[in-house]
């Protein structure tokens, strides 16, 4: 089944404790992003990628890294996670990246809910 | 700026009524615009989008430039039509970025 899967699906860690949510495609996109979702404020791009190594900040990158060694795989990294990342985080991947036009349909993970004490 | 704007947090209708989602957005250029619905415990999925007319799970949305909206209608709501819908802007450009409204929960009452 195509699909966008992230794991964790649900986690709860303390302030300062290095942590990796990961998100992989299986339908060979080349764009991929990384949103997340809290009240009020909808969703925001954190970190996108148009391609293998190919990475660039959205709206609001502070605190997060990410990698794009390889294509299916796009992990969002919070080396120092602090109690203002608590929140819902979603991964998207689309078919264009660097060349041609976009259809603009983004593929959604389920989303990964975290929470920092 | 390029800005998405859904004025209604909630919406509630009774099943059979006609429901409309508003969205109004700000944008320079030719805009393409989208609305992704996500249903309870499933993931963001796209509804549709104004290049393709189309009409999906009966609804439609057409593109009004001079009013600069994107409503989302259909004729007769179902209560599997409540879910959380989310009104996007394609903003081109080398992020491929979609701007996003806050979302608009659909709540249909039998």
């Amino acid at each position: 089944e195509a699909q966008v899967t992230q794991n964790p699906r649900y986690l709860i860690t303390v302030t300062g404790k290095k942590l990796t949510v990961t998100c992989s495609q299986n339908m060979n996109h080349e764009y991929m992003s990384w949103y997340r979702q809290d009240p009020g404020l909808g969703l925001r791009q954190i970190y996108y990628s148009m391609n293998v190594e190919v990475t660039d900040k959205g709206d609001v990158p502070e605190g997060y890294k990410v990698s794009r060694k390889e294509k299916r795989n796009f992990p969002l990294i919070l080396e120092s996670p602090s109690p203002n990342q608590t929140s819902l985080y979603f991964c998207a991947s689309s078919l264009s990246g660097l060349a041609g036009g976009w259809a603009g349909e983004l593929f959604f993970g389920e989303g990964s809910r975290l929470t920092v004490l | 700026a390029q800005r998405v704007t859904q004025p209604e947090k909630l919406l509630s209708v009774f099943k059979g009524a006609p429901v409309e989602l508003k969205c109004n957005y700000s944008y320079s250029g030719s805009p393409e615009l989208f609305w992704y619905v996500q249903y309870s415990r499933q993931r963001l999925q796209l509804l549709l989008r104004h290049i393709s007319r189309e009409s999906i799970k009966g609804f439609t949305a057409d593109l009004n430039k001079g009013e600069t909206s994107f409503h989302l209608k259909k004729p007769f709501a179902q209560e599997e039509d409540s879910a959380m819908y989310y009104c996007a802007l394609y903003h081109p450009g080398n992020n491929r970025k979609l701007i996003w409204g806050l979302g608009t929960s659909l709540a249909v009452n039998p």
